[in-house]
């Protein structure tokens, strides 16, 4: 049964600051990797798609990594802004089908 | 984009509900969640061209439909209080990126 753990649970840094959010995942047997970005109360913004076969993929300031091997992603924002203050999920489809197993994610506060 | 309706809704205990679903124009695929507050989305059960073919750990008064119009519907049956939560159906194509819908907010009472 794939599992997925996200730490940090919750975040705060000063505006400005690089950060990392770490997703580690039980079953290496991945089809792939999505993160997901949530506004309180609200649905989910996908942000990243990482296919197995990728190592990374980025986009504007964020940057995601893979390595399936040891069953981690990281996502990496450059230059946080207080608009990024959100909750991050990760979620990986494994198994058949299109089901997504995901973390409780990192709530990231980021403050002026 | 996805978009579900309705945005809320309440609910007492016992009675039955739908909630809908408007894919991504051409995605061939639904999948539901439930997101308990605090909590990431968990699988309830995916449609692929018009039929279930993958159930999360949910029970039978689950059920779903998807339509040729891209739409689809979660019903819900004798509704219990935990199943208060955030409902999001997600659509795709080709087993790739999955999009979300803005979610319905389901309060049992």
């Amino acid at each position: 049964k794939q599992e997925v753990t996200q730490i940090p649970a919750a975040l705060s840094v000063p505006e400005g600051e690089n950060l990392v959010l770490n997703c580690s995942f039980t079953d290496s047997a991945i089809y792939n990797l999505q993160w997901f970005r949530q506004d309180p109360g609200k649905g989910l913004t996908s942000l990243l798609l990482i296919q197995s076969s990728q190592r990374e993929q980025t986009s504007g300031r964020l940057n995601a990594s893979l390595d399936k091997s040891s069953g981690r992603s990281t996502l990496y924002i450059a230059a946080s802004q207080p608009g990024d203050s959100a909750t991050y999920l990760c979620a990986v489809r494994s198994g058949g089908g299109n089901k997504l197993t995901f973390g409780t994610g990192t709530q990231l506060k980021v403050e002026l | 984009g996805v978009t579900q309706s309705p945005t809320h809704l309440i609910k007492t205990r016992g009675q039955q509900v739908t909630l809908r679903c408007s894919s991504q124009s051409g995605h061939n695929t639904v999948s539901w969640y439930q997101q308990a507050l605090g909590q990431g989305p968990q699988f309830i059960f995916q449609y692929y061209r018009e039929e279930e073919n993958g159930r999360g750990n949910f029970p039978p008064r689950f059920s779903g439909l998807q339509f040729p119009n891209d739409s689809s519907e979660l019903n819900v049956n004798a509704l219990e209080l935990d199943d208060s939560a955030l409902y999001l159906c997600a659509s795709t194509v080709d087993n790739n990126e999955q999009f979300f819908g803005p979610g319905t907010r389901l309060t049992v009472l």
